[in-house]
């Protein structure tokens, strides 16, 4: 069964500085997506990015990117010059077919 | 754009209230979910209806009940639900749900408390 751990359940940042999220999964599949959402107070999940796994390039999103690791199964967001409107809980999920299995979240706190 | 809404924004209702929650999605997509989310845990896999065809996840009680009156709308129907029901109900869609683009773009979700 696949799985996604996100080991860091809350993580502080200082504004304009850089943060990296973790994240591993398990999997035996070759073929699936991986994602990065964002659910700040508002309570809405927002797409941060998406990594498909046949794809060895980084994604990247303006002030975030991934570094996907396809064989140690891992994948973590980095986000750079970090705004007070970055403050939420980031989940890693993982997606194939119409299945997708999140990790338990890390809060990211953004320090003024 | 990638709008999925929700209502209503918030619910609350008794245990022996009938109650409907309404998702919409305008993006042509082929595939919509339910999922439940208690506070400070991921969310949680309800219901998937892809293709005009429903999947469900076994531990969901018979008491939530799905219904799809066409590809863009996905109610889900609440009767004689339980305190620990209380939880952010988040509507979902993706444009294949079927191995192809996997994307799923989730509305602000409905906020439900049972009393």
């Amino acid at each position: 069964a696949q799985t996604v751990t996100q080991s860091q359940p809350e993580m502080s940042v200082q504004e304009a500085e850089t943060v990296t999220l973790s994240c591993t999964y398990d999997t035996s599949e070759s073929d699936y997506y991986l994602f990065w959402y964002k659910q700040p107070p508002s309570r809405q999940m927002i797409l941060v990015i998406r990594q498909e796994a046949y794809k060895q390039q980084n994604a990247t999103e303006n002030r975030f990117s991934v570094n996907f690791q396809k064989a140690a199964k891992s994948f973590s967001l980095k986000i750079s010059d970090s705004q007070l409107g970055d403050a939420a809980m980031y989940f890693c999920a993982y997606s194939r077919d119409d299945k997708i299995i999140f990790g338990k979240g890390t809060r990211l706190h953004i320090l003024p | 754009d990638t709008e999925v809404t929700q209502t209503p924004k918030h619910l609350v209702m008794g245990m022996t209230n009938k109650k409907s929650l309404k998702c919409e999605q305008h993006m042509g997509h082929r595939a919509m979910y339910w999922y439940k989310q208690k506070a400070k845990k991921p969310p949680e896999l309800m219901f998937v209806y892809s293709y005009e065809k429903l999947s469900i996840n076994e531990s969901v009680p018979s008491r939530f009940s799905p219904e799809c009156p066409n590809s863009s709308l996905l109610n889900l129907h609440l009767h004689a639900l339980q305190p620990e029901d209380s939880a952010l109900y988040l509507c979902a869609s993706s444009q294949d749900g079927s191995g192809g683009e996997d994307t799923q773009y989730f509305g602000p979700g409905t906020r439900l408390t049972v009393l």
